[in-house]
Formats: structure tokens, C-alpha cells, sequence
């Protein structure tokens, strides 16, 4: 079954504590992108990938960072997290950048 | 960075018609994205148009005005489990700067 996968789906943790969130997708697809929702403010790009070992910011990509070692995986990494990263995470994939996104279940991220 | 605006919640009747605004800035849009999500999950691609004019899949039509900035979801004869967000997006051609819309919270009542 062709999909976006992402773990873990929720964690809870703490300030200065690094975490990281993996994303795959088994579609051999091209782009990748990291999302966050927060209620009011609609989903915002954090980081996006055309294509490995090519990553580029989104609108607010401080204290994020990403990886693209390999086509399908694409972590987010917080070195640091702090509470105002608390959000709903989605990363979503497509077959090249600028054809329609197909999104991960998304992470529930808590950070105290 | 680009702005997107869509009407905050709509409530229409099953088995009737809503059409859904979105309005945005007409420089760096390859084209313009209809998503929907669920309360709870994650957003399914709906309809995309790059062209001018109106897209139309089943129930669910599109529309672009590029010189307008302008852009519209239109729902024929709505069932409930249309209740969802709506949300219009659009980016540069490689998927750089990709921007959502606040998103439209329709109800639809029995």
C-alpha cells in the first residue's frame, strides 16, 4: 500500500531534550516536506526536499533541522525542543515538488 | 511570505450547494491546491488547477482566476461527511515556499 508513514504518532517530553521524528514514504517519490498545524495559525512549512541531499527552509524552520540521506526517508530533528514547539507535525511526500502532497498520519508533540 | 485567505467556517444543508472563497497574492503561485482534512487527520488532496477556468471531479469543482488571485471549491449536493476543513495552498513550481490557506470549517447539517 502506497503511503506516508511517521513515528512516533505522540510524545510527550521535555525542554532541551532532542527528539527525532522519521518520516518514510514507499512511493519513490522526490519532494518531501515537513509541516506543523497549529490551531489559528493553519499548517506552516518547516522544511522541504526536492530530491536527496537537497533540503531547503520553510516559513519557520528555527530550531528544526532535517536530513535527506536517502529518497524515502526524511527526518526532523529538534536538537533543543522547547514548549513553543508543541504542535501537530505532518511530513507529506510528492512525485516531484509542485504535484499534489500525500500526508503521514501525523505526530502529537508535547513538550513541557 | 504569500497570504491565503478563506472564510473561517461555513454551514450548508445536506444535499445542497456551498462554495468555498479562497483569495491570494498572485506572485509565485505555479497554481492552486484544494485539500480537505478531518478533524483528527491528516489532509487528502483534492483538486489542483493551473490553468484558468473550472476543474470539475464529481461533486467536487474547482476554480482559477490567476490575474485575480482568486479561487473557489464548489460542493454539489453535500452529504455529511463532507464536514470537514477546506484548505487552498499553492507554491513555486518546484514546491519551494508552499503555502496554506487558514483553512474553511464546513458543517453540514441534516
Amino acid at each position: 500500500e502506497a503511503q506516508v508513514t511517521q513515528n512516533p504518532r505522540y510524545l510527550i517530553t521535555v525542554t532541551g531534550k532532542k527528539l527525532t521524528v522519521t518520516c518514510s514514504q514507499n512511493m519513490n517519490h522526490e519532494y518531501m516536506s515537513w509541516y506543523r498545524q497549529d490551531p489559528g495559525l493553519g499548517l506552516r512549512q518547516i522544511y522541504y526536499s526536492m530530491n536527496v541531499e537537497v533540503t531547503d527552509k520553510g516559513d519557520v524552520p528555527e530550531g528544526y533541522k532535517v536530513s535527506r540521506k536517502e529518497k524515502r526517508n526524511f527526518p526532523l530533528i529538534l536538537e533543543s525542543p522547547s514548549p513553543n514547539q508543541t504542535s501537530l507535525y505532518f511530513c507529506a511526500s510528492s512525485h516531484r515538488g509542485g504535484d499534489e502532497q500525500y500526508f503521514g498520519p501525523g505526530t502529537r508533540l508535547t513538550v513541557t | 511570505g504569500q497570504n491565503i485567505d478563506q472564510p473561517t467556517e461555513m454551514t450548508a444543508t445536506e444535499g445542497a450547494i456551498v462554495q468555498i472563497n479562497c483569495t491570494y497574492q498572485t506572485s509565485g503561485f505555479n497554481g492552486l491546491f484544494w485539500y480537505q482534512q478531518h478533524a483528527g487527520e491528516a489532509p487528502t488532496f483534492l483538486s489542483y488547477n493551473v490553468l484558468d477556468g473550472l476543474e470539475e471531479k464529481g461533486r467536487f469543482s474547482s476554480f482559477l482566476s490567476r490575474s485575480k488571485g482568486y479561487s473557489y471549491l464548489l460542493l454539489k449536493e453535500l452529504q455529511m461527511k463532507d464536514s470537514a476543513s477546506y484548505l487552498c495552498a499553492g507554491g513555486g513550481d518546484y514546491g519551494q515556499n508552499f503555502v496554506f490557506g487558514p483553512g474553511t470549517r464546513l458543517s453540514v447539517l441534516p
